[in-house]
């Protein structure tokens, strides 16, 4: 059963980059690997998903190492708009889905 | 406008009183799926399907029930809710098993439920 793990919180200030890393070490082999994002009192929004090594769209980049036991996020730039609760999200037994606890991202100006 | 619809937005019961929280997608979306988030243990999944008439159980099932006899309506029902149901209640389609395949899920609004 996959199970991924993050950090619970994180702290940055306006401009700085943000890498949020994530491991998933029991991920299946055709699985994606997908992040969402989440304001307070509003549903999760999806950011990114990929498969292996780098993934980069208008908000943000994704890595994932050969082994795919781990990926990160990476946000560029943060401004305060970007303080949210972050996902990982793996598949669980079956076609289950697993999100994580999510990250806290905290930004300060 | 593409969306996912949940009613009610908002619900107070008292335990043991039968409820349903209705959910609708207008994308035509084969795969829907409720969740559960819950301060400190995140998001967690209740029910999905795959398609009409399929169903399966998420990550925390117990006490829910689910059907699916339309594509896009999935309804979760509490036949006897207990206060420990109360939580934020999200409904979420895709167009495929998102786990699989390399699409997103949209999420509905929430639906915050309380049980005294």
């Amino acid at each position: 059963l996959a199970k991924t793990t993050q950090p619970i919180s994180m702290d940055s200030y306006e401009g700085q980059e943000v890498n949020i890393t994530c491991s998933h070490n029991n991920i299946a082999t055709n699985d994606y690997i997908t992040w969402y994002q989440q304001f307070p009192s509003q549903g999760p929004r999806f950011i990114i998903q990929g498969y292996k090594t780098k993934v980069t769209n208008e908000v943000a980049s994704l890595f994932i190492p050969a082994d795919r036991k781990s990926s990160t996020l990476s946000l560029p730039r943060v401004s305060l708009s970007d303080t949210a609760v972050y996902y990982c999200l793996a598949r669980g037994a079956g076609t289950a889905l697993i999100f994580g606890k999510g990250t806290t991202l905290s930004v300060s100006s | 406008e593409a969306q996912v619809t949940q009613n009610p937005r908002y619900l107070i019961t008292v335990t043991g009183k039968k409820l349903t929280v209705t959910c609708s997608q207008n994308m035509n979306h084969e795969y829907m799926s409720w969740y559960r988030q819950d301060p400190g243990l995140g998001l967690r999944q209740i029910y999905y399907s795959m398609n009409v008439e399929v169903t399966d159980k998420g990550d925390v099932p117990e006490g829910y029930k689910v059907s699916r006899k339309e594509k896009r309506n999935f309804p979760l029902i509490l036949e006897s809710p207990s206060p420990n149901q109360t939580s934020l209640y999200f409904c979420a389609s895709s167009l495929l098993n998102p786990g699989t395949s390399n699409y997103e899920q949209y999420f509905g609004p929430g639906t915050r439920l309380t049980v005294t």
